[in-house]
């Protein structure tokens, strides 16, 4: 089966933009969660969505948001970019039932704001 | 979540036998140990996961004390493709998704 497709792969962005980044689940994974990868910070819990609600949320800004669809499909944005928001941006998803935990990374998307 | 503390470097040659333990001392009763690996430029990748005791799957075995404050992730025959980031997780399994990921172990596996 197809894995985690996140897209773009690469992107480049000036400061005060914003940004939207998207990642479509293994089919029938419902749970998505993104995570933020700089070499300073390690790889940091951003977001979990489960069934199109928030189910918990790590310690970034309010500028750092996402959502749900009804297929599953996530979205992340970042308003107002800042420098500091160069990462790596990983998507992750889970089939949740049956007492399945594994979490099933996409390749990622490499923003790059100057 | 419990702290995870793990080597920050490892060494080894193709063919030999990689241990990397993970110290865990403030794991709760209901935390599960899980090592995810991560090549540059790509996700990280479930490895293996436990509880207690010793659990194997194709590719690891992960060993577990009674006391479960450390893990030992073990790695038979390590080759250059092995070569990458390898991260231990603690947490409950409770379909709650947050993985707080530690600075890793960075494995080199020369020739």
């Amino acid at each position: 089966k197809a894995g985690v497709t996140q897209t773009p792969r690469y992107l480049i962005k000036t400061r005060g933009q914003q940004v939207t980044l998207s990642c479509s689940p293994i089919s029938g994974h419902r749970s998505v969660s993104w995570y933020q990868q700089t070499p300073g910070q390690g790889l940091q819990f951003l977001f979990e969505y489960f069934s199109e609600t928030q189910r918990n949320k790590g310690n970034f800004p309010g500028r750092f948001s996402g959502r749900q669809f009804s297929n599953s499909r996530s979205e992340m944005n970042v308003s107002t970019l800042e420098l500091g928001d160069s990462a790596l941006y990983l998507c992750a998803s889970s089939l949740v039932e049956g007492g399945d935990t594994e979490a099933f990374f996409g390749q990622g998307t490499r923003l790059t704001v100057v | 979540l419990a702290k995870t503390t793990q080597p920050i470097s490892m060494d080894s040659y193709e063919g030999q036998e990689v241990n990397i333990t993970c110290s865990h001392n403030n794991i709760a009763t209901n935390d599960y140990i899980t090592w995810y690996q991560q090549f540059p430029s790509q996700g990280p990748r479930f490895i293996i996961q436990g509880y207690k005791t010793k659990v194997t799957n194709e590719v690891a075995s992960l060993f577990i004390p009674a006391d479960r404050k450390s893990s030992t992730l073990s790695l038979p025959r390590v080759s250059l493709s092995d070569t990458a980031v390898y991260y231990c997780l603690v947490g409950p399994m409770d379909s709650s998704y947050k993985l707080i990921f530690g600075s890793g172990t960075r494995l080199l596996v020369r020739p």
